[in-house]
């Protein structure tokens, strides 16, 4: 059973860098997509980014001048920074894997990181 | 820029009752849609990808069709476990969520 799980700081100052991880667990990385998923309090669904095991990455436009994932194999991990934080990036952060024989669809999913924004 | 619209935006339904619940592409995605339940606190399950093709462990009271721009989710017989809210999702190479559904008790 693959099993995801986000870690990183629950609370940014303004104006810096949210950094958060994905620990995958209960399969190899490799072969599948590994996103970033984002919903803001009582609000709906924003893809962030994915990438593919072998690095190559797609951002969502809206964001993409402040996004960065990346990947590392060796630690089964894979990681979100978003620059230049505000109010409006205070949102559950979800990890979740793309693909496989669900053509596009997120099958597995961490249960979400709360990361508030600070001023 | 492809959008996504999901209709009704809540609904009110009884256990038993046959709950459809549609979403519409701005543009054809062929058959590239998946659908989501959430509950609160709780990360998205994935119940249909592929329009109509459902996940492993999910009940076959849920059943998706459509294609191009139109699509349904439909819970044939609601059951208790089923009160949550259901996000459509475009699968292409920029995923896209629709708004949202909330089916609540009547």
């Amino acid at each position: 059973q693959v099993q995801l799980q986000e870690s990183g700081p629950g609370l940014v100052k303004a104006s810096e860098t949210l950094s958060l991880t994905c620990t995958v667990s209960g399969d190899s990385m490799s072969g599948y997509y590994w996103a970033w998923i984002r919903q803001p309090p009582g609000k709906g669904l924003e893809w962030i980014a994915y990438i593919y095991s072998s690095g190559s990455t797609n951002y969502n436009p809206s964001l993409k001048s402040r996004v960065t994932i990346s990947v590392d194999m060796s630690k089964n991990q894979f990681s979100l920074k978003l620059s230049s934080v505000t109010a409006a990036d205070t949102a559950v952060y979800f990890c979740a894997r793309r693909g496989g024989t669900v053509a596009g669809a997120f099958d597995y999913w961490g249960q979400g990181a709360l990361v508030t924004v600070s001023s | 820029d492809i959008q996504m619209t999901q209709s009704p935006s809540s609904v009110s339904a009884s256990v038993g009752d046959r709950v459809t619940i549609t979403c519409r592409a701005s543009q054809g995605i062929s058959n590239s849609l998946a659908w989501y339940q959430q509950k609160p606190g709780k990360a998205p399950k994935l119940l249909i990808f592929s329009a109509s093709s459902l996940q492993r462990g999910v009940p076959p009271r849920f059943s998706g069709s459509g294609s191009g721009t139109d699509f349904s989710l439909t819970i044939s017989s609601l059951q208790p476990e089923d009160f949550a809210i259901y996000y459509c999702q475009q699968a292409n190479s920029f995923p896209l969520f629709g708004p949202g559904t909330k089916v609540d008790i009547k």
